[in-house]
C-alpha cells in the first residue's frame, strides 16, 4: 500500500473559522511533509516531521499549526487564515526524511478561505 | 539562493511523440529531483537523480551536476503524461528546503 490519503479533499471556510486538515499513512514511514501549493506555482515545503518531532518549520504563519499524535497521522490545524491562503495543501510521506527519499504524496486538499 | 529554471513552460505534443524538458540550476548542487503533477493536483516523485541517468519505463533523467543541468527524456507520450513537470533541488547540506522550478506544462494529444 503507497496510499497517502488525505480529508476533507475541499474545504471552504471563513477567516474565524477553525478548521483541520488530515494525512494519513500506512507505509510505516516516519517522516511527514506539509506543503502548499498556490494556483499554477509550484509546491512550497512547509513542515516536516521526522518520527514525530518537527524538525523543520518554513517560517510558517502561527495561524497554521501542525500536529502529529503519531506516526501514521499528521494534521494541520487552521485558524484566523486569510483570502491569500487559498490553495492546494499537500500532504506527502517518506521512509526516514533522509535528503532523496522518494515523497508519496496525497491528492490534496483545496482549500478557500473567504 | 539557488535560481532553477524550466525549459520550455508549455509542450504540446501528439501522442507517440518523445519529447525532453530542461532543468537548469544555478549552483552546484548534489540532489535533484523530478515530480510530476497530473491536471486533478496529485504529485508523483519521478526521479531523485543527484547525477547520471536513471530510466524508468518510458521516462528517464539525467544529471550533469559540473555543467548544472538536468534533461528528463518522455518517449511514446501517452495521454496520461499530461501535467505538470517541476524539477527541484535541494537549498544546502542538510536542508530539506527543495527549490523548485516553475514547471514544463505538457499537454498530449490524441
Amino acid at each position: 500500500d503507497t496510499e497517502v490519503t488525505q480529508t476533507p479533499k475541499h474545504l471552504v471556510m471563513g477567516m474565524t473559522n477553525k478548521k483541520s486538515l488530515k494525512c494519513e499513512q500506512h507505509m510505516g514511514h516516519r517522516a511527514m511533509y506539509w506543503y502548499k501549493q498556490k494556483a499554477k506555482k509550484p509546491p512550497e515545503l512547509m513542515f516536516v516531521y521526522s518520527y514525530e518531532k518537527l524538525s523543520i518549520n518554513e517560517s510558517v504563519p502561527s495561524r497554521f499549526s501542525p500536529e502529529c499524535p503519531n506516526s501514521s497521522l499528521l494534521n494541520l490545524h487552521l485558524h484566523a487564515l486569510q483570502p491569500e491562503d487559498s490553495a492546494l495543501y499537500l500532504c506527502a510521506s517518506s521512509q526516514s526524511g533522509t535528503i532523496g527519499e522518494t515523497q508519496y504524496f496525497g491528492p490534496g486538499t483545496r482549500l478557500l478561505v473567504l | 539562493g539557488i535560481q532553477v529554471e524550466q525549459s520550455p513552460p508549455d509542450l504540446i505534443l501528439q501522442e507517440g511523440a518523445n519529447s525532453t524538458l530542461r532543468c537548469n540550476f544555478s549552483d552546484s548542487v548534489n540532489n535533484l529531483q523530478w515530480f510530476h503533477q497530473n491536471p486533478w493536483g496529485q504529485l508523483i516523485n519521478l526521479f531523485y537523480i543527484p547525477s547520471g541517468t536513471k530510466q524508468n519505463g518510458r521516462l528517464s533523467a539525467t544529471t550533469v551536476a559540473t555543467e548544472r543541468y538536468s534533461l528528463l527524456y518522455i518517449s511514446s507520450s501517452q495521454t496520461t503524461d499530461s501535467g505538470v513537470y517541476f524539477c527541484a533541488v535541494y537549498s544546502g547540506a542538510g536542508s530539506y528546503q527543495l527549490t523548485f522550478g516553475k514547471g514544463t506544462k505538457l499537454s498530449v494529444i490524441p
